[in-house]
């Protein structure tokens, strides 16, 4: 099944507490981005990867860090956690830059940090 | 700032109505518009999408209007039923350039509850 899966689900942490939000998609694709949904604020993107080893800041990537060594995985990176980045966080990944219109979600992460 | 403008933010219709969502966005290079459906607990899924050379894209019960002068969008759900309630968030994409990845802006959100 073709899916982009996402670890852990839930996570309750404390400020400064390096975590990393592991994401894996299974359909080949290129392209595969990060994004984070808050109530009112729709979806913004944090980083996204045009392919292995390219990876590029969204529209907020403050506090984030990503990296992309092999095509499937993309893992998010919370170096030093802090309460604002308690929300709920969805990997997405496309066929390429070109067709980002067309992305496919995980089912989300979410995170409080306390 | 926001790019993407939608409301309303929530909606509430009984089971048969007709609820619609509108878009509107301000940069006029903007050619793809997709709309995402999301369930409790569940991520985002492409639900339908248009560009800006027509005017109307009608999917099953779903059907985007398109106003290009407006620079406005609009999702209609026809004979709403109670398993169409979800978050439904629009959304516009820049174009692709060599080199470059589509950027897709979200809208706010609108949660839909569809009363039996």
């Amino acid at each position: 099944e073709a899916q982009v899966t996402q670890n852990p689900r839930y996570l309750i942490t404390v400020t400064g507490k390096k975590l990393t939000v592991t994401c894996s998609q299974n359909m080949n694709h290129e392209y595969m981005s990060w994004y984070r949904q808050d109530p009112g604020l729709g979806l913004r993107q944090i980083y996204y990867s045009m392919n292995v080893e390219v990876t590029d800041k969204g529209d907020v990537p403050e506090g984030y860090k990503v990296s992309r060594k092999e095509k499937r995985n993309f893992p998010l990176i919370l170096e030093s956690p802090s309460p604002n980045q308690t929300s709920l966080y969805f990997c997405a990944s496309s066929l390429s830059g070109q067709n980002t219109g067309e992305l496919f979600f995980g089912e989300g992460s979410r995170l409080t940090v306390l | 700032q926001q790019q993407v403008k939608q409301s309303p933010q929530s909606l509430i219709v009984q089971k048969g109505g007709i609820p619609i969502i509108n878009c509107a966005y301000e940069n006029t290079a903007f050619d793809y518009f997709p709309w995402y459906q999301q369930f409790p607990g569940k991520g985002p899924a492409l639900l339908i999408a248009i560009r800006p050379d027509v005017s109307e894209k009608k999917e099953g019960r779903f059907t985007i209007s398109f106003n290009k002068s407006a620079k406005q969008f609009s999702l209609h759900i026809m004979d709403s039923q109670p398993g169409d309630s979800a978050t439904y968030f629009c959304a516009a994409s820049s174009p692709w350039s060599s080199g470059s990845a589509r950027q897709l802006t979200f809208g706010s959100g609108t949660q839909l509850t569809v009363l039996p």
